[in-house]
């Protein structure tokens, strides 16, 4: 157990579907982010919340949109998908000193599939 | 844009031999951290090397930094069938930047 929890674990929706993830950290931390891991490719940054304002988009499809209510919670909103956004979800957080992050817990991340 | 590069991207060996993983990258970093991750899994973060240190220890976990060369490897020694699992280097890039790389695919055969 990391101390990061994300919910659902596996995820199946049509291209039409609106759903959210949802990932909870009990760490304490005051950044969260969004990796997106799909088949043969590296992990990919999506979103960085640090004390809850948005601090890194990488040119993610506004079909994602994230959201995080408080330093505890971060959700992903999904709308619209297409097939290749088919991958798994991971949910981390870490402690942000002087600017610099130190290591990442991840959850277990979301498996999801858009048929 | 992706940093990390490990090498080999796949690695087989049987229980009890050693495992060396490689990882180059490009610009400038303040750490480079190494992490574990199971199928279908999240990562487990396994040790962080700054880029004024050259060498760290955790238990079986030997890891090297040589920022003239851009690289690092990480060594894990007498390994057992529970090490089979994939492992990327993560270089920090500023500030809450962690870029990761493909990761070496290890298979422990006992």
């Amino acid at each position: 157990e990391t101390g990061v929890t994300q919910t659902p674990r596996h995820l199946v929706m049509g291209m039409t579907n609106k759903k959210s993830l949802k990932c909870e950290q009990h760490l304490g931390h005051n950044a969260m982010y969004w990796y997106k891991q799909s088949a043969k490719k590296p992990l990919e940054l999506m979103f960085v919340y640090s004390l809850e304002e948005r601090v890194e988009n990488n040119s993610v499809p506004s079909r994602f949109s994230p959201e995080c209510p408080n330093s505890s919670h971060l959700f992903l909103h999904l709308h619209t998908l297409q097939p290749e956004d088919s991958a798994l979800y991971l949910c981390a957080s870490s402690q942000v000193h002087r600017g610099l992050s130190e290591k990442l817990f991840f959850g277990s991340g979301t498996q999801l599939s858009v048929l | 844009s992706q940093q990390g590069e490990e090498d080999p991207q796949a690695l087989s060996i049987q229980e009890g031999e050693n495992a060396t993983m490689n990882c180059s990258y490009k610009t400038s970093i303040n750490n480079l951290q190494w992490y574990r991750q199971n199928s279908g899994r999240g990562l487990v973060h396994l040790i962080l090397i700054r880029s004024n240190e050259r060498e760290k220890h955790s238990g079986r976990l030997r890891v090297t930094l040589d920022t003239s060369k851009k690289s690092s490897s990480l060594l894990i020694t007498a390994s057992r069938a529970a090490d089979t699992a994939s492992y990327f280097c993560a270089t920090a890039q500023g500030a809450q930047k962690l870029v990761f790389g493909q990761g070496t695919r290890l298979t422990i055969n006992p």
